[in-house]
């Protein structure tokens, strides 16, 4: 069964730091590249951040650049997200998405997505 | 960046009706436009690649359309478990910016 599994949101205080992780089974992860998407209770979708099959090529949303650091481990079929100075703004639901990278694919069209974990930002 | 504009932002319609959702990009696009429904509580589902491409094991009922700065989301007859939320997608370029959601409900 292919899926996708998040695990590490929970509550933080404004300024604090988590760590996001995505398991990945049942598919061939060094061929799609990965994204975080999160959606904010009640509001729409917002992509976060993208990493290449390779990890070559690393995007950002201008709202968390130079705080959210995506990283992956093909060898571990895992993929990552180092948040750190977490706003209030930063409340939502965070989904680790893939798109299969080979030619002739949208690797940015997200195929493969988890159920989600929740971060909360609060004091 | 691309904005991403749908509309309508909610419809009520009912089970067998025919229902269209349009997406209009900010700047030509080419076909890098993807449809994704979410149903209540769920991650987001991926429908419709590439403007018009169906996505493996999404029914028939469900076409894409459109190419350049405007497209469309087309349900063919609506079902039960088609109440949802859909959203348009841009791939062109980063960032990969989603339209604000189209909400389906019952009538």
């Amino acid at each position: 069964e292919v899926q996708l599994v998040e695990s590490g949101g929970g509550l933080v205080k404004p300024g604090g730091s988590l760590r996001l992780s995505c398991a990945a089974s049942g598919f061939t992860f060094s061929r799609y590249s990965m994204n975080w998407v999160r959606q904010a209770p009640g509001k729409g979708l917002e992509w976060v951040s993208s990493i290449s099959s390779s990890s070559s090529y690393i995007y950002y949303a201008d709202s968390v650049k130079g705080r959210f650091t995506i990283s992956r481990d093909n060898a571990k079929n895992s993929l990552y997200l180092q948040m750190n100075s977490l706003r209030a703004e930063d409340t939502a639901v965070y989904y680790c998405a893939g798109g299969l990278a080979v030619p002739g694919s949208d690797e940015h069209a997200f195929d493969i997505w988890g159920q989600g974990t929740m971060v909360t930002v609060s004091s | 960046d691309i904005q991403m504009t749908q509309s309508p932002s909610s419809l009520s319609a009912s089970v067998g009706d025919r229902v269209t959702i349009t997406c209009r990009a900010s700047q030509s696009i080419s076909s890098y436009l993807n449809w994704y429904q979410q149903r209540a509580g769920k991650a987001p589902k991926l429908l419709i690649y590439a403007a018009s491409s169906l996505q493996s094991g999404v029914p028939l009922r469900f076409s894409g359309s459109g190419s350049g700065t405007d497209f469309t989301l087309t349900i063919s007859s609506l079902q039960p478990e088609d109440f949802a939320t859909y959203y348009c997608q841009q791939s062109y370029s980063t960032p990969w910016t989603f339209g604000q959601g189209t909400k389906v409900e019952i009538k």
